[in-house]
């Protein structure tokens, strides 16, 4: 069985500009979540989505959304490129949303702001 | 709040057993995960132990959980050059959306 994919696998975009990153989850899975990955630094939690309603949203500005799509694939927007938001994005999946549900992540999309 | 620490470096020699230690802040942690990372890639989930649990053992991996402690280990037997990668440990707790909080990683060197 396939696991989590995310494309683009990489991406260079320059400051202001807007990214769209993609997320599908593993099949029968119907949450995902994104999570920011800077060098060097743990993975920090940016939004979690569920039956295509948010059910959670890290400490990130307005500048990043997310929506998820009716066969649960999801895609991560960010807007206003800062240098700043130059990480590994990562998404992951789970059955549900509640805390006993394990997370799977896909290999990343890693964003380089120029 | 939520807080998760570990040391950022480890190096053992190949066929012993290494030992990654984390503490973590949050007394109502429930899950507590342990997830690999090799260099360029995703994170892989190793084990997870439940927070009224004290061990866990998979294979050549052992979970200890001290809860008075606020506590975690993993203990890797026989470790291999192939072991070598970035050991994150995560919790996840009661909380509105229950996001995995993870800490910044123990890089652990396997020496032939």
């Amino acid at each position: 069985d396939a696991g989590v994919t995310q494309s683009p696998t990489h991406l260079i975009k320059t400051r202001g500009q807007h990214v769209t990153l993609r997320c599908s989850p593993i099949s029968g899975h119907k949450s995902v979540s994104w999570y920011q990955q800077v060098l060097g630094q743990g993975p920090q939690f940016i939004f979690q989505y569920y039956e295509k309603e948010e059910r959670g949203r890290g400490n990130f500005p307005d500048r990043f959304s997310a929506r998820q799509f009716p066969n649960y694939s999801s895609e991560l927007n960010v807007n206003a490129l800062l240098l700043g938001d130059s990480a590994l994005y990562l998404c992951a999946s789970s059955l549900g949303a509640g805390i006993q549900e394990t997370q799977y992540f896909g290999p990343g999309t890693r964003l380089l702001v120029l | 709040g939520e807080d998760v620490e570990q040391s950022l470096f480890l190096s053992v020699r190949e066929g012993d057993s290494s030992v990654i230690n984390c503490t973590y802040t949050d007394s109502s942690s429930t899950y507590l995960y342990w997830y690999k990372q090799e260099p360029g890639a995703g994170l892989q989930l190793l084990t997870y132990i439940f927070s009224n649990m004290d061990m866990k053992q998979d294979q050549r991996l052992t979970v200890l959980l001290n809860k008075k402690d606020k506590h975690l280990s993993l203990r890797i037997a026989d470790t291999q050059t192939g072991d070598s990668a970035i050991y994150f440990c995560a919790e996840r707790t009661y909380s509105g959306n229950t996001p995995l909080v993870f800490g910044k990683g123990t890089r652990l060197s396997v020496i032939a």
